[in-house]
């Protein structure tokens, strides 16, 4: 089946290190992928888009790869903080459907 | 602007009641999407629109209605609420085209006993 994993676990990491999450994804062509943010009791809140064709996007702390190869996009928030406590949701989308597929989202937390 | 904005933003029906959800949106994006969010499922999407006078069925549109009469709004309607709908509901937009993030509003809690 189809299916979009992230790490399941929360990740607790000391303020200032870098953040690293994962989103695996299997039997997809993808087109696109994406990572949102999602803050208790609110929306989520897009951040970054890589394509197919892409290996890296950055934007300020954060940075993100997709390998094709391995089918695996890796999230990275540089010198956190304690801000950006929050789930981040990855989503793909297939190169032939109109829809996001969703993950379930790992929960980050940054420790002062 | 507002972005999207939901109303209401908690509700609580006893089952076979009906209710609609609104969503509006002030960027003038040309499609629009209901989610619904649970706890181990993730983000599955109920119905989108990919412009105004037009639907689609989406991954669980099973229970649910909607319209998308104005360009701006996107209305989720359930006909006859069932406990299995209690749930956490996400309206979003996108502009179109070429431009893929979705725009959420802050959610509607629906609790159905």
């Amino acid at each position: 089946s189809q299916k979009i994993e992230q790490n399941s676990e929360a990740l607790n990491i000391q303020e200032g290190k870098t953040a690293t999450l994962t989103c695996n994804y299997t039997n997809y062509s993808p087109a696109y992928l994406q990572w949102y943010r999602q803050d208790p009791g609110r929306g989520p809140v897009f951040l970054l888009l890589i394509r197919e064709n892409e290996k890296e996007k950055r934007k300020e702390r954060l940075k993100v790869t997709f390998d094709t190869t391995l089918k695996q996009s890796l999230f990275h928030i540089t010198a956190s903080q304690p801000a950006d406590s929050a789930t981040y949701l990855c989503a793909l989308k297939a190169g032939n459907n109109r829809k996001l597929i969703w993950g379930l989202g790992t929960s980050l937390a940054v420790n002062p | 602007n507002a972005g999207v904005t939901q109303t209401p933003k908690f509700r609580v029906l006893k089952t076979g009641q009906s209710m609609t959800l609104l969503c509006a949106q002030d960027m003038n994006h040309e499609y629009m999407y209901w989610y619904r969010q649970d706890p181990g499922m993730g983000l599955r999407l109920i119905h989108y629109s990919v412009g105004e006078g037009t639907t689609a069925k989406g991954e669980v549109p099973d229970g649910y209605n909607v319209s998308r009469l104005k360009k701006q709004n996107f209305l989720l309607g359930l006909e006859s609420a069932a406990p299995s709908q209690t749930s956490v509901y996400f309206c979003a937009s996108r502009p179109g085209g070429t431009i893929y993030e979705q725009y959420f509003g802050p959610g509607t809690r629906l609790t159905v006993t």
